[in-house]
């Protein structure tokens, strides 16, 4: 199945500073990479998405990269704020083995801490 | 609309009881998903469903069960609670399959004494 790596576990960046967090995969037939965020005590929603014939989305102060020959993707925060401070995932498709039916595969997660 | 919603938010069980979880969603998904969340362990997936009446186990499925008799509900059975079954179970959903977003709902935090 598919094998989704997540790096750092932990990031602390100064206010006003930018963050990046990184990702690699492990099968080529992923082609959707979704970032969630999830903040303390409650549940992940989507911040960002991309897909396979994309190499970058931007959305304000965020943006995801994605290369596929190297099968790694990264999240890229600007002018980071205290709100941005959260668990961060990310996540990739992949087709279960079982079923034949498509879902996600996630990362174990960034801790964000902006520190002011 | 309310989303993607759970029963119950919080839950203490001792080792060997019996639950049922419930998740209910409102957006016509055809895909839902259990997932547990524990520390430095990211979300893993126990089951899913692509359809009412369908279901398929993930990558932890042991020691759950899951029923799909309506299309907007999705439910978790634990036949007979461990301490390893401590966590915080997440329900989900999406239109389709792997290429949408999942829409989650607010979680249960299960404690088994």
């Amino acid at each position: 199945g598919e094998n989704v790596e997540q790096h750092p576990s932990t990031l602390s960046v100064q206010e006003g500073d930018s963050a990046v967090i990184k990702c690699t995969y492990s099968d080529s037939a992923s082609n959707y990479f979704p970032w969630y965020k999830q903040e303390l005590g409650k549940r992940p929603q989507l911040i960002i998405d991309i897909r396979s014939n994309v190499g970058e989305k931007k959305d304000q102060r965020i943006a995801v990269t994605l290369n596929k020959t190297a099968k790694h993707f990264s999240l890229h925060i600007t002018e980071t704020q205290p709100e941005d401070s959260a668990v961060y995932f990310c996540a990739a498709s992949y087709t279960y083995s079982g079923g034949g039916a498509d879902g996600l595969t996630f990362g174990k997660g960034t801790h964000l801490i902006i520190q002011p | 609309n309310a989303g993607v919603t759970q029963t119950p938010k919080f839950r203490v069980l001792k080792t060997g009881q019996s639950m049922t979880l419930l998740c209910a969603q409102d957006m016509n998904h055809e895909y839902m998903y259990w997932y547990r969340q524990d520390p430095g362990m990211g979300l893993r997936l126990i089951h899913y469903s692509v359809g009412e009446g369908t279901t398929a186990k993930g990558e932890v499925p042991d020691g759950y069960n899951v029923s799909r008799l309506k299309k907007q509900n999705f439910l978790l059975g634990l036949e007979s609670a461990a301490p390893s079954q401590t966590s915080v179970y997440f329900c989900a959903s999406s239109y389709t399959g792997g290429f949408m977003e999942q829409y989650f709902g607010p979680g249960t935090r299960l404690t088994v004494t």
